[in-house]
């Protein structure tokens, strides 16, 4: 399953199969990029992060891609679980803010797993 | 360690009524956050300290205010409550603003209703 940003707010995926989120960020100074994970009645907790150097990152089961011309940060989920299901935020930090950066966040999109 | 802790989990307040939300870290970061979430509208920085004694304005402040007197406490306080402040709150802190990673780690929220 395929999500489109902000555009498409919720995602919904089959146990097993392959989840790709994606976040259209805002400022093209932005040098580093975070996805977190919102479990239901939790905060926001870090998954993986990205500088702008690098076009991809692997941790474990997930995959943040990076694509700098369009503006573009996907967050790929192999073979999702049902302990995925959250709302998913990706947040930017851009690199013109002066000494204290501040994360701009996204709006996030819900993934829910179907078993 | 516990990381961020917040206090209380919930709350429930008449219009007028005032109170103190407490969050504590003890990552002894520099960097303490406070932001509520709305449905829909994603985390927004109410305010912000990037050390001891200092505390900063972010995007949606009015109507609270903040101290931090201590390191390791961030406190936020509603002096009148409305119904427009019914919403989650998020603490959290981080090590650096300066110097990557940016990682922000969270408290589990304070979910506060006002009638």
């Amino acid at each position: 399953g395929e999500s489109v940003g902000l555009h498409l707010p919720t995602l919904s995926v089959q146990e097993g199969d392959n989840s790709i989120i994606n976040c259209a960020y805002s400022n093209s100074a932005s040098d580093y990029f975070i996805w977190y994970k919102q479990e239901s009645g939790k905060g926001p907790q870090f998954i993986i992060d990205i500088r702008s150097n690098m076009d991809k990152r692997q941790g474990q089961r997930v995959t943040v891609l990076l694509n700098k011309t369009v503006k573009h940060l996907s967050l790929q989920i192999a073979a999702t679980q049902p302990g995925d299901s959250a709302v998913y935020f990706c947040a930017e930090t851009p690199s013109n803010a002066g000494n204290n950066r501040k994360l701009i966040w996204g709006l996030g999109t819900s993934l829910a797993v179907n078993p | 360690n516990a990381g961020v802790t917040q206090t209380p989990k919930f709350r429930v307040l008449k219009t007028g009524q005032s109170m103190t939300l407490l969050c504590a870290q003890d990552m002894n970061h520099e960097y303490m956050y406070w932001y509520r979430q709305d449905p829909g509208m994603g985390l927004r920085l109410i305010h912000y300290s990037v050390g001891e004694g200092t505390t900063a304005k972010g995007e949606v402040p009015d109507g609270y205010n903040v101290s931090r007197l201590k390191k390791q406490n961030f406190l936020l306080g509603l002096e009148s409550a409305a119904p427009s402040q019914t919403s989650v709150y998020f603490c959290a802190s981080s090590y650096s603003e300066e110097l990557p990673p940016y990682e922000q780690y969270f408290g589990p929220g304070t979910r506060l209703t006002v009638t």
